[in-house]
């Protein structure tokens, strides 16, 4: 049972331009969510992390949104560099809980 | 560099055989959570370890077991191996054991396992 999803599996966007990555939920008891980033050959490293008392948590170029009742979070990267090219990972949980559960991932390749 | 170390990078072994992972966490992590990523899927947890005690399971066959040693390093032992259990496993420390704003999970580069 996928209760984290990322609905799109890659995303292209020009270098300098504003990359938007998708992330939706369907446990309404998870209350913090992270993204994470992996290059190839290495494990995932956080980014950026929102709990569920904010709609927005901004760390340079990254953005998080939060959409509580669409149940909906998304990563704006602003402007997009060739080094963000990797795969993103979407994770939630819930407080008192210890896993996190991810999405399969999108790829994002910033083309030059 | 995480600070999470595992071994080894690569491993390739026949089905049906047993094989060891191990993970040292982050200096002075005490959690250590083990997950398991197949071909174009996310992480899938199996198993996390609290200072020694395991603390929760998530989806783990019965063929796979874990331990947290008291130096607080972990091994995840997996047991008469199909292929279906080619994938990466990564290892993951955190300072406590809840997940939630200042105990982000740090990941190690994993050990991809290709059962022939």
């Amino acid at each position: 049972d996928q209760q984290v999803k990322q609905n799109s599996p890659s995303l292209s966007v020009q270098e300098g331009r504003i990359s938007i990555l998708n992330c939706d939920y369907t446990n309404s008891m998870f209350d913090y969510f992270l993204w994470y980033k992996k290059y190839p050959a290495e494990g995932p490293t956080f980014l950026i992390s929102i709990s569920s008392i904010k709609d927005k948590n901004e760390d340079g170029r990254f953005t998080v949104f939060l959409n509580k009742s669409a149940k909906h979070l998304s990563l704006h990267i602003v402007p997009s560099q060739p080094g963000d090219s990797a795969v993103y990972f979407c994770a939630a949980s819930y407080s008192n809980d210890y896993k996190l559960s991810f999405g399969a991932g999108t790829t994002v390749t910033v083309r030059a | 560099d995480s600070g999470v170390t595992q071994t080894p990078k690569h491993l390739i072994t026949a089905t049906g055989q047993r094989v060891t992972l191990r993970c040292s966490p982050r200096s002075g992590d005490l959690s250590v959570y083990w997950y398991q990523q197949s071909l174009d899927q996310g992480l899938q947890f199996l198993i996390q370890y609290y200072n020694g005690e395991e603390r929760a399971k998530g989806n783990i066959l019965e063929r796979f077991s874990a331990q947290q040693f008291p130096d607080l390093h972990s091994e995840l032992n997996l047991s008469s191996l199909e292929l279906g259990d080619s994938a990466l496993y990564f290892c993951a420390s955190s300072a406590t054991g809840l997940a939630g704003p200042f105990n982000e999970q740090y990941f190690g580069p994993g050990t991809r396992l290709t059962v022939t």
